[in-house]
This record gives structure tokens, C-alpha cells and sequence, in this order.
């Protein structure tokens, strides 16, 4: 069965510096797409990234970059350059190759300080 | 283009109570979820249409909670009762055509906050 943890309840970064959200993720199938949800407190789920099991580079976009560890099964998400409104809930997420279900992470807060 | 529709917005109810919420998927997306995020968790899928048929129900607990997408379109997804436990973000979300890879993204709507008093 398909796991998703993310270790890190709250996370606070100062403005204009980088934080690195964890993610690890547990399955057994070899074909499998990693994604990144922003989740601010109006509630919408606002995809960010994507990482696809075959990829051979990190996937970026614009301030988000993922560092995909497959060997370690991990999928962490970068934000460089920290902004107040990058405050919110952040979701990782995983669905295998011919699997109806996309499995959640519990979520990270994450707090952009001024 | 436009983004995934959901409404109402905001829903409280009695238990025992029925309640129906509403999502339009973005235009030319085949596949619409259901999903339920209690407070402090993350989603959890309830129920995925392909067009207008039932591809994955398993977490609905189909003795209270019922969906439709009879034009394979727009989607309805019903409580009836509602209990307490009920109170949750319902969020919607669409993708287009799958392609097996377990790549496609699903874009979600601003969700319904349901409580249940």
C-alpha cells in the first residue's frame, strides 16, 4: 500500500531565504507521479510541481525546484527566495501508474517571517 | 481559462440533515474526484468519474454519501443523513485523460467547509 509521510508539522523560514519541506513515500510500483500542493487558508489545493518515477532530472518551476531522492524514496520540495504570501499549508502527494487513488501527506504549515 | 466551480461555499447543518454540494470541472477535463479533508489531514479521495461513469468508489461510504455526473460534466455529491464526523473540507477536483503513468495533474475547486452541529 501506497504511504506518504511528511515529517515536518510546522516549518517557519525567514523571508527571502530557502526552506526545504520533506517528503517520503512508500510503494511498491515503479511507475508513479510525486506532486506538491499549496494549500492557503482560503482552502483551494493549488498544484506547485510535479515528479514523474522515470524522470532522470529535478523537476522545477519558477521558485520551486524538487529534490527526488528515488533511491531514499524521497521527494522534497525547495522554495527558494521565501515570500510572505508562499504561507501556507504544503501537501505531497503520490499516485501510481493505474491506481485510482491519489494518497495525501498529513500537510507542513509553513511561515514566511518578515 | 477557467478553474474548477464549487458551491456553496460554506454549509451548516443539524445532524440527520441532508446536504448537496455542486462542482463543474474545467472545461474538457474527463475525470472528476470527490475528496474530503478533515480538519489537520490531508485530502482523501471519495469517489473518481471517467466522464459519467464510476471508476473508484471504494471510500464512499455509500450508505450516507451518494455522487453523480450524469452528463459527464457537472458533478453532484450528496449526504443523507450527515453526523457529526461529517464536518469537513469537500473539495473537487478534474484532470483530463489519463494516460497510465500516474502523471496527471488534478486541479482542485475552493472546496465547501461543511459543519455539522
Amino acid at each position: 500500500a501506497q504511504k506518504i509521510t511528511q515529517t515536518q508539522p510546522g516549518m517557519f523560514v525567514q523571508e527571502k531565504e530557502a526552506v526545504t519541506l520533506d517528503c517520503t513515500y512508500d510503494t511498491s510500483d515503479p511507475s508513479y507521479g510525486l506532486f506538491w500542493y499549496k494549500q492557503p487558508s482560503s482552502g483551494e489545493m493549488i498544484f506547485l510541481i510535479y515528479q514523474g518515477s522515470y524522470d532522470q532530472q529535478n523537476a522545477t518551476e519558477g521558485r520551486y525546484s524538487l529534490n527526488f531522492q528515488k533511491a531514499r524514496k524521497s521527494a522534497n520540495l525547495v522554495i527558494s527566495a521565501s515570500q510572505l504570501g508562499d504561507s501556507a499549508m504544503y501537501f505531497c502527494a503520490m499516485r501510481e501508474a493505474y491506481n485510482n487513488d491519489m494518497r495525501f501527506g498529513a500537510g507542513t504549515r509553513l511561515t514566511v517571517k518578515p | 481559462e477557467a478553474g474548477v466551480a464549487q458551491s456553496p461555499r460554506y454549509k451548516i447543518i443539524e445532524k440527520r440533515q441532508s446536504v448537496a454540494f455542486w462542482c463543474n470541472p474545467i472545461s474538457g477535463h474527463a475525470t472528476l474526484y470527490w475528496y474530503q479533508q478533515i480538519l489537520g489531514q490531508g485530502p482523501k479521495l471519495l469517489i473518481q468519474f471517467q466522464n459519467n461513469g464510476v471508476v473508484d468508489d471504494s471510500q464512499l461510504p455509500k450508505d450516507r454519501f451518494s455522487a453523480e455526473r450524469l452528463k459527464g460534466v457537472d458533478s453532484t455529491l450528496k449526504i443523507q443523513p450527515a453526523k457529526l464526523e461529517d464536518s469537513a473540507v469537500y473539495l473537487c477536483a478534474s484532470s483530463s485523460t489519463r494516460t497510465g503513468m500516474g502523471q496527471e495533474t488534478q486541479y482542485f475547486g475552493p472546496g465547501t467547509r461543511l459543519l455539522v452541529l
